[in-house]
């Protein structure tokens, strides 16, 4: 089956602390895994792919295919990082993309 | 920078009633897709549309529902006849390609099925 879980609805933290936002995911092929990010009144937008391996924001995500897991992470948090966070992954070949159910990410100051 | 736009950004119709959601995609773009979501829950695929034809489509996407691309900007999605569980906010993507490409977002339209 096709599946992404993210397992936090809610991840609260400080201002200048580390952030993980957990991804796991449930694919029978060679995944294509993308992080979208949801900000206040905007759209969905693109934050990263695993396959430009770049950092955005400050944001990096590592496919591990042992765990099969796309774990977002950013060392210091910034309050304009609070924002709704979805992991997702293309099935297929027609572009579907097969989303979790999404991570509050909320930045105390 | 180019945008998916889609429009209303709030329908209210009633039960049994046809709803036409429009999107437009961006320009230079050849696939376009349908997703959901229901208040609370997570985002669903709902149809893949490429060479003015679907390319796949969703358990959800039923008889009921129909997209069509009429003159080669626009892209709508119909609603045949809406049911309570048919509220939810409906997004418009649009890439270059699908594999590895990038989809861009509209900011949805929100119905209400009263």
């Amino acid at each position: 089956a096709q599946r992404v879980t993210q397992p936090e609805k809610l991840l609260s933290v400080f201002k200048g602390a580390p952030v993980e936002l957990k991804c796991n995911y449930s694919y029978s092929g060679s995944p294509e895994l993308f992080w979208y990010v949801q900000y206040s009144r905007q759209r969905l937008q693109l934050l990263l792919r695993h396959i430009s391996r770049e950092s955005i924001k400050g944001f990096t995500a590592d496919l591990n295919k042992g765990e099969t897991s796309f774990h977002l992470k950013k060392p210091f948090a910034q309050e304009e990082d609070s924002a709704m966070y979805y992991c997702a992954l293309i099935a297929g070949n027609t572009g579907k993309l097969i989303f979790g159910q999404g991570t509050t990410l909320q930045v105390k100051p | 920078e180019p945008e998916v736009t889609q429009t209303p950004s709030h329908q209210v119709t009633q039960m049994g009633q046809e709803v036409i959601l429009r999107c437009v995609p961006i320009s230079n773009h050849l696939y376009f897709y349908w997703y959901r979501q229901i208040l609370g829950q997570k985002v669903e695929f709902l149809v893949s549309f490429y060479n003015n034809e679907i390319s796949e489509k969703s358990e959800i996407f039923d008889d009921q529902f129909s997209v069509e691309r009429p003159d080669g900007s626009n892209f709508t999605l119909k609603i045949r006849s809406t049911k309570l569980e048919d509220s939810a906010m409906y997004f418009c993507a649009s890439s270059t390609g699908t594999i590895k490409n990038i989809q861009y977002f509209g900011a949805g339209t929100r119905l209400s099925v009263l």
